[in-house]
């Protein structure tokens, strides 16, 4: 089955800082997708980034970014210039396309702090 | 806009009482998911349906029953709701999983409480 870890509950950046929350996850399957997602106190849960394990260049959307190691199945996201409205709790999760369903990690709470 | 609704928002109810979450789309999309969230957790599958009278079991699914006799709505039931089933629930959708697309877009949230 596929798991996916998080190892980091928590992390804290200065406000224009950048942060780099971790990701691992564990797969025999050769195509998948990954994506983190954003969940703020609202409780909506926002897809942030998403990649496709076939592509090699890892996905860029605006101050967020991902270093995907497939070979080390690896998912990290990288926020640059982070802004109060980052703060949030960060969720990665995973997709195989066969098994219908998202496997989450247990997710970072990101503070961002002035 | 995904236009999923779920109601009701906030639910606060007794051990042995059973409680149905509702979840609606506006569209017609096949997939719809039911995820339960929880400290230390993350979100986790309790069913899924790829379309009406279609239904499977996720990662989760004890004490929980489903049902989809109309592609728009796919209701969860709590048949006699316990404590440790006090959380967040997520209803979602894959507009286009069936042709391979890979973005699920939730609902936002029903909190439920067993006292």
């Amino acid at each position: 089955a596929q798991t996916v870890t998080q190892s980091q509950p928590e992390m804290s950046v200065q406000e224009a800082e950048t942060v780099t929350l971790s990701c691992t996850y564990d797969t025999s399957e050769s195509d998948y997708y990954l994506f983190w997602y954003k969940q703020p106190p609202s409780r909506q849960m926002i897809l942030v980034i998403r990649q496709e394990a076939y592509k090699q260049q890892n996905a860029t959307e605006n101050r967020f970014s991902v270093n995907f190691q497939k070979a080390a199945k690896s998912f990290s996201l990288k926020i640059s210039d982070s802004q109060l409205g980052d703060a949030a709790m960060y969720f990665c999760a995973y997709w195989a396309g066969t098994a219908s369903k998202l496997t989450f990690g247990t997710g970072t709470r990101l503070q961002v702090t002035l | 806009d995904a236009g999923i609704t779920q109601s009701p928002r906030y639910k606060i109810t007794e051990t042995g009482r059973q409680v149905t979450l509702m979840c609606h789309q506006t569209w017609s999309h096949s997939y719809m998911f039911w995820y339960r969230q929880d400290l230390g957790h993350g979100l986790r599958l309790i069913y899924y349906s790829a379309a009406a009278d279609i239904t499977d079991k996720g990662e989760v699914p004890d004490g929980y029953v489903v049902s989809r006799s109309k592609t728009e709505n796919f209701p969860l039931t709590l048949e006699s709701a316990t404590r440790s089933q006090t959380s967040v629930y997520f209803c979602a959708i894959n507009p286009g999983l069936a042709g391979g697309e890979d973005e699920q877009f939730f609902g936002p949230g029903t909190r439920l409480t067993v006292l």
